[in-house]
C-alpha cells in the first residue's frame, strides 16, 4: 500500500520569509496529492491539491510542485503570515482506489 | 448545509466500556471515511464506505473495532472493549466522488482512562 513521509516535522519562520514542506510517496500508480491545513483545535481543510497530469499549481501565496519520476511533492509558501501557522498534511490518493494516505504532519509557526 | 456533523465531540470513558461515535455527512456525499488522529501516528485511515458498503476496512486497527453506514446519512464507529491506547481524535469525513475533496467533521476526542 501506500506510503508517504513528510518533511520537516516543525519549521519556524519569520513572518515574510518562505516555508517549504516535503513529501514522498511510495505508490508509483498515486495520481491525486492534496494538502490540508489544520488550526490548533480544529478539523483539516484543504488548501490545495495537484493530480498527476501537471508539474505545478499555484493560488496566491501557496504553490504545490510534483515530481513524479521523484515521487516527491512539495508545499511552498510565500510571504507567511502569523495567521499560516498551523499543522500541514500532505497526502496521496493510493493507486486506483479511493484511499487517501496522509503524511504525518509538519507544524509551522510564523513569528512576528 | 451544515457540513459534516460529529458526535459525541468529548468522550471520557473507563477502560472496558463500549464507545460509540457517530457521523452524519454531507447530503449527496457518496464516500464516507474515518480517520484517527494521534500525535505519534498522525492521520490514520480506519475505513471507508461508498454508497454505504464498506469498501476497505484494513486500517482498523482490532477486531475492537467495528464501524457500520446503515444508510446515506448515518454512520457508527464502535469501540467494544475500550483501552487506553485508543484515546485519540477521531475525524469523520464525507467526499461528493473519487479524488474529491474530503470534508472533514470536527471531530470527536477519546479519552479511554
Amino acid at each position: 500500500g501506500e506510503n508517504v513521509e513528510q518533511h520537516p516535522s516543525t519549521l519556524s519562520v519569520q513572518e515574510g520569509d518562505s516555508a517549504v514542506i516535503k513529501c514522498t510517496y511510495s505508490d508509483s500508480a498515486s495520481n491525486y496529492f492534496p494538502w490540508y491545513k489544520q488550526e490548533l483545535g480544529k478539523r483539516p481543510q484543504l488548501i490545495i491539491d495537484i493530480r498527476s497530469n501537471v508539474g505545478e499549481k499555484k493560488d496566491q501565496r501557496i504553490a504545490v510542485t510534483l515530481n513524479k519520476t521523484a515521487k516527491h511533492f512539495s508545499l511552498h509558501i510565500t510571504e507567511t503570515q502569523p495567521e499560516d501557522s498551523a499543522v500541514y498534511f500532505c497526502a496521496a490518493r493510493e493507486g486506483d482506489t479511493d484511499k487517501l494516505i496522509f503524511g504525518t504532519g509538519t507544524r509551522l509557526q510564523v513569528f512576528p | 448545509d451544515a457540513g459534516v456533523i460529529q458526535s459525541p465531540r468529548h468522550e471520557v470513558t473507563e477502560m472496558g466500556q463500549e464507545v460509540t461515535l457517530r457521523c452524519k455527512p454531507i447530503s449527496g456525499h457518496d464516500y464516507l471515511f474515518w480517520y484517527r488522529q494521534t500525535m505519534m501516528r498522525g492521520l490514520e485511515l480506519l475505513i471507508y464506505f461508498n454508497n454505504n458498503v464498506p469498501i476497505d476496512d484494513s486500517g482498523m486497527p482490532e477486531d475492537r473495532f467495528s464501524a457500520k453506514m446503515p444508510n446515506a446519512s448515518f454512520s457508527t464507529l464502535k469501540i467494544q472493549p475500550s483501552e487506553p491506547r485508543d484515546s485519540a481524535v477521531y475525524f469523520c469525513a464525507s467526499s461528493p466522488g473519487m479524488a474529491g475533496e474530503l470534508f472533514f467533521g470536527e471531530g470527536s476526542r477519546l479519552t479511554v482512562l
